[in-house]
């Protein structure tokens, strides 16, 4: 079973709107982190926010906010305000406390195209 | 803050040829980490690094792939010899040591293949 699941291969969302990006996950192991990344198209990857599986309240980072639902697992990106900056490839990665070399594991990625 | 450095930003081959890739982590890092990024999926670990140790590369192909980090600072990764399969983009992150600490990347070298 894949550990990082993104349905969406690409999203479209109006300038200035709010949109949420999807990510459910697989894992038996109490502790893990959740990450989310962006990836524009020059290559580089930005990291966004984190959510660790023990906090109690949903991860907030500027225009960022993680929509946690530990019971379902998910762990949905929502970006406020969308700008024309935010089109880019995102992607959701999960590292597991049982494994102890902390490695990410990354899910397929959401394309979000922002339209003017 | 300086970033994670990569070079080359790009590099064509032909099949059976060599290529190396370089990467200097970002200042106080501990933790160095190659990612393989195929066209259209997420990036997939092929050996981490912790100082100058090797951390995991259960999914480094052995037979043709080989990384080294002397010194704990920089680290190189090679192909020899490379494949058509092995095109891709080549990403070196680097992190402070614990759970929740984020990897942050380079700018990737996108390797051709031809």
């Amino acid at each position: 079973a894949q550990k990082i699941t993104q349905t969406q291969p690409g999203m479209f969302v109006q300038e200035k709107e709010a949109v949420t990006l999807d990510c459910t996950y697989d894992t038996s192991d109490p502790s893990y982190g959740l990450f989310w990344y962006k990836q524009p198209s020059s290559g580089e990857m930005i990291f966004l926010i984190y959510q660790g599986s023990y906090d109690q309240q949903n991860a907030t980072e500027g225009r960022y906010s993680l929509n946690f639902q530990k019971a379902r697992k998910s762990a949905n990106l929502v970006i406020s305000a969308s700008q024309l900056g935010d089109s880019a490839m995102y992607f959701c990665a999960m590292r597991e406390g049982m494994d102890s070399s902390y490695k990410l594991i990354f899910g397929s990625g959401t394309r979000l195209l922002v339209r003017p | 803050e300086a970033g994670v450095a990569q070079s080359p930003r790009y590099k064509i081959i032909e099949k059976r040829q060599s290529v190396a890739f370089w990467c200097n982590p970002i200042s106080g890092h501990a933790t160095l980490y190659w990612y393989q990024q195929i066209l259209g999926q997420g990036p997939k670990l092929l050996i981490q690094f912790q100082n100058n140790g090797v951390v995991d590369d259960s999914q480094l192909p052995k037979d043709r792939f080989s990384a080294e980090r002397l010194k704990g600072v920089d680290s190189t990764l090679k192909i020899q010899p490379a494949k058509l399969e092995d095109s891709a983009v080549y990403l070196c992150a680097s992190s402070l040591l614990g759970f929740n600490q984020p990897q942050h990347f380079g700018d990737g070298t996108r390797l051709s293949i031809l």
